[in-house]
Protein backbone atom coordinates (compact mmCIF):
# COMPACT_ATOMS: atom_id res chain seq x y z
CA UNK A 1 0.00 0.00 0.00
CA UNK A 2 1.03 3.65 -0.60
CA UNK A 3 3.00 5.13 2.47
CA UNK A 4 5.25 7.68 3.31
CA UNK A 5 7.15 8.91 5.64
CA UNK A 6 8.92 12.09 7.45
CA UNK A 7 12.07 12.03 9.22
CA UNK A 8 14.32 14.65 10.21
CA UNK A 9 15.58 16.92 13.58
CA UNK A 10 12.44 17.96 15.84
CA UNK A 11 14.48 20.77 16.60
CA UNK A 12 16.66 23.32 14.83
CA UNK A 13 18.19 26.53 15.60
CA UNK A 14 16.95 29.77 14.16
CA UNK A 15 19.16 30.71 11.10
CA UNK A 16 20.78 27.11 10.53
CA UNK A 17 19.26 24.76 8.02
CA UNK A 18 16.49 22.13 8.42
CA UNK A 19 16.94 18.78 5.99
CA UNK A 20 13.66 16.82 5.96
CA UNK A 21 13.75 13.22 4.70
CA UNK A 22 9.90 11.54 2.66
CA UNK A 23 10.41 8.03 2.33
CA UNK A 24 8.35 6.60 0.59
CA UNK A 25 6.96 3.00 -0.61
CA UNK A 26 3.54 1.83 -2.49
CA UNK A 27 4.44 4.06 -5.45
CA UNK A 28 7.33 4.91 -7.56
CA UNK A 29 8.60 8.55 -7.56
CA UNK A 30 9.20 8.51 -11.63
CA UNK A 31 5.31 8.10 -11.75
CA UNK A 32 3.88 10.53 -9.10
CA UNK A 33 4.65 13.81 -7.83
CA UNK A 34 5.51 14.65 -4.48
CA UNK A 35 5.06 17.44 -2.48
CA UNK A 36 5.86 18.95 1.19
CA UNK A 37 3.06 20.82 2.79
CA UNK A 38 3.59 22.29 6.40
CA UNK A 39 1.06 23.43 9.02
CA UNK A 40 2.14 25.74 12.43
CA UNK A 41 0.89 24.79 15.11
CA UNK A 42 -2.74 26.04 15.58
CA UNK A 43 -2.82 26.97 12.11
CA UNK A 44 -3.70 26.09 8.25
CA UNK A 45 -1.92 24.61 5.33
CA UNK A 46 0.89 25.91 3.32
CA UNK A 47 1.99 24.22 0.12
CA UNK A 48 5.72 24.36 0.24
CA UNK A 49 7.22 23.07 -2.89
CA UNK A 50 6.75 19.85 -5.30
CA UNK A 51 9.22 17.25 -7.32
CA UNK A 52 7.20 16.33 -10.53
CA UNK A 53 7.40 12.88 -11.37
CA UNK A 54 10.17 13.47 -14.08
CA UNK A 55 12.62 15.50 -11.43
CA UNK A 56 11.58 19.17 -12.29
CA UNK A 57 10.88 21.02 -9.02
CA UNK A 58 8.11 23.62 -8.15
CA UNK A 59 8.41 26.41 -5.55
CA UNK A 60 6.04 28.41 -3.38
CA UNK A 61 7.32 31.79 -4.42
CA UNK A 62 7.23 33.16 -0.78
CA UNK A 63 9.81 29.76 0.41
CA UNK A 64 11.57 29.87 -3.15
CA UNK A 65 14.83 31.82 -1.90
CA UNK A 66 15.70 29.46 0.88
CA UNK A 67 13.89 25.93 -0.33
CA UNK A 68 15.23 23.08 -2.05
CA UNK A 69 13.73 20.05 -3.05
CA UNK A 70 15.17 16.91 -4.50
CA UNK A 71 14.89 13.05 -4.64
CA UNK A 72 16.98 9.93 -4.15
CA UNK A 73 15.09 7.46 -6.64
CA UNK A 74 17.21 4.92 -5.83
CA UNK A 75 15.99 4.96 -2.02
CA UNK A 76 12.60 6.17 -2.75
CA UNK A 77 13.40 9.63 -0.74
CA UNK A 78 12.64 12.99 -1.11
CA UNK A 79 14.39 15.66 -0.15
CA UNK A 80 13.67 18.97 1.68
CA UNK A 81 16.18 21.68 2.95
CA UNK A 82 15.46 24.81 3.82
CA UNK A 83 17.81 27.61 5.20
CA UNK A 84 17.85 30.60 7.60
CA UNK A 85 15.39 28.90 9.34
CA UNK A 86 13.02 31.51 11.72
CA UNK A 87 10.61 31.26 14.86
CA UNK A 88 7.72 31.59 12.14
CA UNK A 89 9.30 28.03 10.38
CA UNK A 90 7.98 26.34 13.47
CA UNK A 91 5.59 23.98 11.98
CA UNK A 92 4.65 20.35 10.95
CA UNK A 93 5.61 19.23 7.98
CA UNK A 94 4.15 16.85 5.72
CA UNK A 95 4.77 14.93 2.22
CA UNK A 96 2.00 13.70 0.33
CA UNK A 97 1.64 12.37 -3.13
CA UNK A 98 0.17 14.08 -5.90
CA UNK A 99 -2.75 13.45 -8.26
CA UNK A 100 -4.54 15.90 -10.53
CA UNK A 101 -2.47 18.61 -8.25
CA UNK A 102 -4.41 17.20 -4.98
CA UNK A 103 -2.56 15.66 -2.48
CA UNK A 104 -3.94 11.87 -2.18
CA UNK A 105 -1.87 10.30 0.63
CA UNK A 106 -0.05 11.92 2.92
CA UNK A 107 2.86 10.97 5.26
CA UNK A 108 2.34 11.48 9.48
CA UNK A 109 3.62 14.80 9.11
CA UNK A 110 7.17 15.61 11.40
CA UNK A 111 7.00 18.40 13.77
CA UNK A 112 10.06 20.70 13.89
CA UNK A 113 10.87 23.33 16.54
CA UNK A 114 12.99 26.38 15.75
CA UNK A 115 14.05 27.58 18.90
CA UNK A 116 15.72 31.53 19.08
CA UNK B 1 -1.53 33.56 -5.59
CA UNK B 2 -4.96 32.89 -5.59
CA UNK B 3 -6.90 33.57 -2.82
CA UNK B 4 -9.54 31.06 -1.23
CA UNK B 5 -11.94 32.31 1.17
CA UNK B 6 -13.40 29.68 2.83
CA UNK B 7 -16.90 30.21 5.20
CA UNK B 8 -17.93 29.60 7.80
CA UNK B 9 -14.80 29.44 9.97
CA UNK B 10 -16.80 26.99 12.19
CA UNK B 11 -19.72 25.51 12.27
CA UNK B 12 -21.46 23.78 15.18
CA UNK B 13 -24.39 21.14 13.96
CA UNK B 14 -26.71 18.74 15.54
CA UNK B 15 -25.98 14.69 14.14
CA UNK B 16 -28.06 14.04 10.89
CA UNK B 17 -27.97 17.63 9.96
CA UNK B 18 -27.10 18.93 7.02
CA UNK B 19 -23.79 21.75 6.97
CA UNK B 20 -22.22 23.23 3.51
CA UNK B 21 -19.12 25.27 3.39
CA UNK B 22 -18.52 27.55 0.56
CA UNK B 23 -15.30 28.27 -0.92
CA UNK B 24 -14.84 31.44 -3.28
CA UNK B 25 -11.75 31.80 -5.04
CA UNK B 26 -9.91 35.11 -6.11
CA UNK B 27 -9.47 33.93 -9.74
CA UNK B 28 -11.34 31.32 -11.82
CA UNK B 29 -9.88 27.78 -11.18
CA UNK B 30 -10.83 24.77 -13.48
CA UNK B 31 -13.09 22.26 -11.26
CA UNK B 32 -10.59 19.63 -12.29
CA UNK B 33 -8.40 21.13 -9.80
CA UNK B 34 -10.30 22.33 -6.63
CA UNK B 35 -10.21 19.36 -3.73
CA UNK B 36 -11.24 19.17 -0.27
CA UNK B 37 -9.61 17.41 2.99
CA UNK B 38 -11.26 16.44 5.96
CA UNK B 39 -8.30 16.96 9.02
CA UNK B 40 -9.25 15.28 12.60
CA UNK B 41 -7.56 16.60 15.39
CA UNK B 42 -4.17 15.23 16.09
CA UNK B 43 -4.32 13.85 12.35
CA UNK B 44 -3.24 14.64 9.22
CA UNK B 45 -5.40 15.46 6.07
CA UNK B 46 -7.35 13.20 4.78
CA UNK B 47 -8.42 13.77 0.67
CA UNK B 48 -12.06 13.58 0.57
CA UNK B 49 -13.31 15.19 -2.32
CA UNK B 50 -11.37 15.71 -5.81
CA UNK B 51 -12.14 17.94 -8.84
CA UNK B 52 -14.95 19.64 -7.32
CA UNK B 53 -17.07 16.38 -6.75
CA UNK B 54 -15.63 13.24 -6.54
CA UNK B 55 -15.32 11.28 -3.75
CA UNK B 56 -12.11 9.86 -2.54
CA UNK B 57 -11.53 6.24 -2.05
CA UNK B 58 -13.35 4.77 0.80
CA UNK B 59 -15.53 8.31 1.31
CA UNK B 60 -19.28 8.14 2.77
CA UNK B 61 -21.66 9.36 0.56
CA UNK B 62 -23.08 11.80 2.38
CA UNK B 63 -20.45 13.65 1.52
CA UNK B 64 -20.67 15.85 -1.78
CA UNK B 65 -18.61 18.76 -3.53
CA UNK B 66 -20.01 21.15 -6.07
CA UNK B 67 -19.38 24.23 -7.81
CA UNK B 68 -17.63 26.30 -10.86
CA UNK B 69 -15.63 28.77 -11.23
CA UNK B 70 -14.87 30.77 -8.54
CA UNK B 71 -17.46 29.30 -6.23
CA UNK B 72 -17.85 25.96 -4.57
CA UNK B 73 -19.26 24.37 -1.93
CA UNK B 74 -18.86 21.01 0.20
CA UNK B 75 -22.10 19.45 1.77
CA UNK B 76 -22.12 16.64 4.73
CA UNK B 77 -25.89 15.49 4.02
CA UNK B 78 -26.27 14.35 7.35
CA UNK B 79 -23.36 14.61 10.04
CA UNK B 80 -22.39 12.35 12.20
CA UNK B 81 -19.87 12.21 15.51
CA UNK B 82 -17.06 10.90 13.53
CA UNK B 83 -17.37 14.26 11.16
CA UNK B 84 -16.24 16.49 13.57
CA UNK B 85 -12.88 17.83 11.86
CA UNK B 86 -11.54 20.57 10.14
CA UNK B 87 -12.22 21.12 6.78
CA UNK B 88 -10.29 22.79 4.17
CA UNK B 89 -10.42 23.42 0.49
CA UNK B 90 -7.45 23.58 -1.67
CA UNK B 91 -6.71 24.72 -4.86
CA UNK B 92 -4.11 22.65 -7.50
CA UNK B 93 -4.66 25.39 -10.65
CA UNK B 94 -2.03 27.25 -10.14
CA UNK B 95 1.24 27.97 -8.39
CA UNK B 96 1.56 28.60 -5.60
CA UNK B 97 -1.12 25.30 -4.83
CA UNK B 98 -3.26 27.18 -2.15
CA UNK B 99 -5.50 25.82 0.73
CA UNK B 100 -8.60 27.70 2.65
CA UNK B 101 -8.13 28.96 6.04
CA UNK B 102 -10.40 25.76 7.17
CA UNK B 103 -13.88 25.48 8.65
CA UNK B 104 -14.03 23.75 12.07
CA UNK B 105 -17.19 21.19 12.30
CA UNK B 106 -18.60 20.58 15.80
CA UNK B 107 -21.34 18.14 17.28
CA UNK B 108 -24.01 19.99 19.53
Amino acid sequence: QVQLKESGPGLVQASETLSLTCTVSGFSLTSYHVSWVRQPPGKGLEWMGRIRSGGSTDYNSALKSRLSISRDTSKSQVLLKMNSLQTEDTAIYYCTRSAYNSFDYWGQGVMVTVSS
Amino acid sequence: AIVLNQSPSSIIASQGEKVTITCRASSSISSNYLHWYQQKPGAFPKLVIYSTSYRASGVPSRFSGSGSGTSYSFTISRVEAEDVATYYCQQGSSNPFTFGSGTKLEIK
